[in-house]
């Protein structure tokens, strides 16, 4: 159980164009689901907290209006990278919190890039 | 803002040998998970630690959690190639939202 799939793996994309990422929990309710960026061989950044019905809190230096996040239900949500640009280029993964256990279970990821 | 130290960033060691990766804080926290993490892929849980000086075992990995709750230890013994990946530390302070504080990572190799 406490699988999370996240779509798509691997996007590339050109500079000026949006891109939209999904992280679905598929046997478990999320009330909250976490999105992390991550440089090469460095540690997860957080960039926001997605809570399902509500506006996401971003960390400090994220731009919320380039980083749009929306988490419509209990068990999906998404990061959409707006006008990217090659400096996005990036590794994302999401997180999700079950409302039973204090465990975040993570995505297998998406790799961005923006030519 | 809470951190936590790991060390070594980096390690490389041959087949069978043992190894300790650690996970250093000024901060207490509620409870501290291990994840591995190999290239393309996300993080995947290895253990959580809730007990102060609690020890827990997986395999060939034992985990340590400081009296103190503030650092934290994981030990492999007798490493093979399939342990190669990146570890990676992470402390929940005990927040309503469960934000997970992460360390910097250990990028480990062993060498057949």
């Amino acid at each position: 159980g406490a699988v999370v799939s996240q779509h798509p793996s691997r996007v590339i994309c050109k500079s000026g164009t949006s891109v939209k990422i999904e992280c679905r929990s598929l046997d478990f309710q999320a009330t909250t689901m976490f999105w992390y960026r991550q440089f090469p061989k460095q540690s997860l950044m957080l960039m926001a907290t997605s809570n399902e019905g509500s506006k996401a809190t971003y960390e400090q230096g994220v731009e919320k209006d380039k980083f749009l996040i929306n988490h419509a239900s209990l068990t999906l949500s998404t990061l959409t990278v707006t006008s990217a640009h090659p400096e996005d280029s990036s590794f994302y993964i999401c997180s999700a919190l079950p409302g039973t256990r204090n465990i975040q279970y993570f995505g297998a990821g998406t790799r961005l890039s923006v030519l | 803002t809470q951190l936590l130290e790991q060390s070594p960033q980096f390690l490389s060691i041959q087949e069978g040998e043992n190894l300790t990766v650690y996970c250093n804080s000024s901060s207490v926290f509620s409870s501290l998970q291990w994840y591995r993490q190999e290239p393309g892929e996300g993080p995947v849980l290895l253990v959580t630690v809730v007990t102060g000086g609690e020890v827990k075992k997986l395999k060939r990995l034992t985990f340590q959690f400081g009296d103190a709750r503030k650092d934290s230890s994981l030990h492999i013994t007798a490493a093979q190639t399939g342990d190669t990946g990146l570890y990676l530390c992470a402390g929940n302070s005990g927040g309503s939202n469960y934000k997970l504080t992460f360390g910097k990572g250990t990028l480990l190799t062993v060498n057949p």
